[in-house]
C-alpha cells in the first residue's frame, strides 16, 4: 500500500542551527503539507503546497520556515535558525486533490532542540 | 475560525464494551471529517472520512456519523479490545487547504 514518507526520524540539533526534514508523499498526490505536533498539544496545520508553491499557510509558519518540492517526488521543510520552541513532531501529509479529500500521514520527525 | 473540540478528553473501559468518541466543529462549512488513530510517539492513521454530503461511514467495528447542521461527528467502537487503546484524533477539512485537529480522546481499553 502506498504510503508517506519521512526522513529524519529523529533530529537533534543546537538552537540556531538550520534543519531540513525530508518527506516523500505518495506517487499519484498533487496536495502536500506539513503539520506540527508539540508533546501532548494538538496536531497544528503549517502549511500547504501545490502547482510548486504555497496555497496555505498559518502564522506558526513564519520567515524562519520554507518548503520547497526540488524534484518529482521530495518534499522538505527548512527552518532556518531552530528555537527551542520548535521542538515537536513533524508530520508531512499529502492528499490526491481528487475525489474524498483524504489526508494520509507520515509517520513523522521529531525534532528535538537544544 | 473553525475550532475542534473532543470529548471526553480520557476514557477508559473494560474490553468489550462499545463506545462513543465525540467530536464537534464550530463552522458547519466543512468538505469532510477524518478520524484518526494515533499511537504513542507515532503518526496517524487514518480511520474513517465521511465527506459533507454524507451521514456516517463504516469501517469493521468502527462507525463514523457526521451532522453538519449541529456540527458534531461521532465515531463509534463496538466491542472494543485492548489493541484498539489509542489516541483518537478528529480533523475538519474546511474546504481550503487546511484542516483542523482536535485534542483527541485517549482510549484505554483494559483486558
Amino acid at each position: 500500500e502506498p504510503e508517506v514518507t519521512q526522513t529524519p526520524s529523529h533530529q537533534v540539533t543546537q538552537m540556531g542551527q538550520e534543519v531540513i526534514l525530508r518527506c516523500v508523499p505518495i506517487s499519484n498526490h498533487l496536495y502536500f503539507y506539513w503539520y506540527r505536533q508539540i508533546l501532548g498539544q494538538k496536531v497544528e496545520f503549517l502549511v500547504s503546497f501545490y502547482n510548486n508553491e504555497i496555497s496555505e499557510k498559518s502564522e506558526i509558519f513564519d520567515d524562519q520556515f520554507s518548503v520547497e518540492r526540488p524534484d518529482g517526488s521530495n518534499f522538505t521543510l527548512k527552518i532556518r535558525s531552530t528555537k527551542l520552541e520548535d521542538s515537536a513532531m513533524y508530520f508531512c501529509a499529502s492528499s490526491s486533490g481528487t475525489g474524498t479529500g483524504e489526508l494520509f500521514f507520515g509517520e513523522g520527525s521529531r525534532l528535538t532542540v537544544l | 475560525k473553525q475550532e475542534v473540540t473532543q470529548i471526553p478528553a480520557a476514557l477508559s473501559v473494560p474490553e468489550g464494551e462499545n463506545l462513543v468518541l465525540n467530536c464537534s466543529f464550530t463552522d458547519s462549512a466543512i468538505y469532510n471529517l477524518q478520524w484518526f488513530r494515533q499511537d504513542p510517539g507515532k503518526g496517524l492513521t487514518s480511520l474513517l472520512l465521511i465527506q459533507s454530503s454524507q451521514r456516517e461511514q463504516t469501517s469493521g467495528r468502527l462507525n463514523a456519523s457526521l451532522d453538519k447542521s449541529s456540527g458534531r461527528s461521532t465515531l463509534y467502537i463496538a466491542a472494543s479490545q485492548p489493541g484498539d487503546s489509542a489516541t483518537y484524533l478528529c480533523a475538519a477539512h474546511t474546504g481550503g487547504f487546511k484542516t483542523i485537529f482536535g485534542a483527541g480522546t485517549r482510549l484505554f481499553v483494559k483486558a
